[in-house]
């Protein structure tokens, strides 16, 4: 069983265009996340969600908005997509509570703008 | 802002040599943990530490957290080619409660049989 799954895995889409990507856990953790992989591979952290309330919201434009409809989704859309916003982007969940619990990722999804 | 240095960002070895990563930062953090990433696949969860002065093993690989909690090494032993992979280190802040874990810019490591 996957325990956090993205889709798609791949996406090539030109400027301009709006896209989503979908994200969900099966380890009934109560805190997820959308970090992005740049070229030389740092993680960088854009959003993160606790029990479907907004808790992270680090500098990003605008135009990338997520949405988590209940605790075990956490959907990132992008508006209006720029050269610049090719990267992998990775889902990650995590338990919050005493002590310190990892995350675990999903497998990416590879954005490509051309 | 807070950053982990990590050192170094390349690595090629031999099998069965052994080989030190560290992770450095002027913050204090709660607890610091260690990732494995595979070419196309996100990061797995080797370790987590929580405790200065911690030393943790797994297998070949022996994870410590320095005792003010502000670095971090992760020594493997005698390594095999299967160790090939992206290393991240990742720290959470002692003053923050929301998960955000800081990652370093990772170590790609290349084992040659």
């Amino acid at each position: 069983d996957t325990a956090v799954s993205q889709t798609p895995k791949y996406l090539v889409t030109q400027m301009g265009n709006d896209k989503s990507i979908k994200c969900e856990q099966n380890l009934g953790h109560d805190t997820m996340y959308w970090y992005k992989q740049d070229s030389k591979k740092f993680l960088k952290i854009m959003f993160s969600y606790n029990n479907k309330e907004l808790i992270i919201n680090e500098t990003v434009p605008n135009r990338f908005s997520p949405k988590s409809p209940d605790k075990a989704h956490l959907n990132l859309h992008i508006n209006s997509l720029e050269l610049g916003d090719s990267a992998v982007y990775f889902c990650a969940s995590s338990q919050r509570g005493e002590g310190n619990y990892g995350y675990t990722f999903g497998s990416g999804t590879r954005l490509t703008v051309v | 802002t807070q950053l982990l240095e990590q050192s170094p960002q390349f690595l090629s070895i031999q099998e069965g040599e052994n080989l030190t990563v560290y992770c450095n930062s002027s913050s204090v953090f709660s607890s610091l943990q260690w990732y494995r990433q595979e070419p196309g696949e996100g990061p797995v969860l080797l370790v987590t530490v929580v405790t200065g002065g911690e030393v943790k093993k797994l297998k070949r690989l022996t994870f410590q957290f320095g005792d003010a909690r502000k670095d971090s090494s992760l020594h493997i032993t005698a390594a095999q080619p299967g160790d090939t992979g992206l290393y991240l280190c990742a720290g959470e802040s002692s003053s923050s409660n929301t998960g955000k874990l800081i990652f370093g810019q990772g170590t790609t490591l290349q084992v040659k049989p």
